[in-house]
């Protein structure tokens, strides 16, 4: 079954405390992204990659880390997490960047 | 800064017609998306319009105009299960990597 995974689905931590949330595509798309979600303020990109190795910064990149070695991988790090990052966290991926784009559940974190 | 507008709310009947509006301001436009989220699930695609104009598929549809950087989505023959939010982005970037969302519209159908 084509899908998108993300890893954990819930996660309450304390501020500080290094976590990473993992993302994995069984389609083979060249283009991720991660997005967070909050009240009011919907959607908004945070880190896209275009492809292995190469990524870049969406509208709200502060506080996060990404990394694509492998073309299925694109996990999320919060190096120092802080309570502001207390969000719902989405990634997509779609075959190329502008198409269609297939979202994992969701990963809702709490930083207390 | 980027500038997309949709109402927060709106509330129809089962069976009636919807028009979810979107307005957007950005620094670039490749295309206009909008995406269907029921409440706590991901969003799923409904529909891209790069050129103005309609594009119809089944009871959803979707109208562009960039000129006038407004699109809207129409819902017919409403059912419950259309009781979601309803989410419009505008793709932007060189190679469309961009994407920029609306706050969303709930959209509340009622019998």
């Amino acid at each position: 079954e084509a899908q998108v995974t993300q890893n954990p689905r819930y996660l309450i931590t304390v501020t500080g405390k290094k976590l990473t949330v993992t993302c994995s595509q069984n389609m083979n798309h060249e283009y991720m992204s991660w997005y967070r979600q909050d009240p009011g303020l919907g959607l908004r990109q945070i880190y896209y990659s275009m492809n292995v190795e190469v990524t870049d910064k969406g509208d709200v990149p502060e506080g996060y880390k990404v990394s694509r070695k492998e073309k299925r991988n694109f996990p999320l790090i919060l190096e120092s997490p802080s309570p502001n990052q207390t969000s719902l966290y989405f990634c997509a991926s779609s075959l190329a960047g502008g198409g269609e784009q297939y979202f994992g559940p969701g990963t809702r974190l709490t930083v207390t | 800064g980027q500038n997309i507008d949709q109402p927060t709310e709106m509330t129809a009947t089962e069976g009636a017609i919807v028009q979810i509006n979107c307005t957007y301001q950005t620094s670039g436009f490749n295309g206009l998306f909008w995406y269907q989220q029921h409440a706590g699930e991901a969003p799923t695609f409904l529909s891209y319009n790069v050129l103005d104009g309609l594009e119809e598929k089944g009871r959803f549809s979707s109208f562009l105009s960039r000129s006038k950087g407004y699109s809207y989505l129409l819902l017919k023959e409403l059912q419950m299960k259309d009781s979601a939010s309803y989410l419009c982005a505008v793709e932007r970037g060189n190679a469309g990597n961009m994407l920029t969302f609306g706050g969303g519209t709930r959209l509340m159908v009622k019998p």
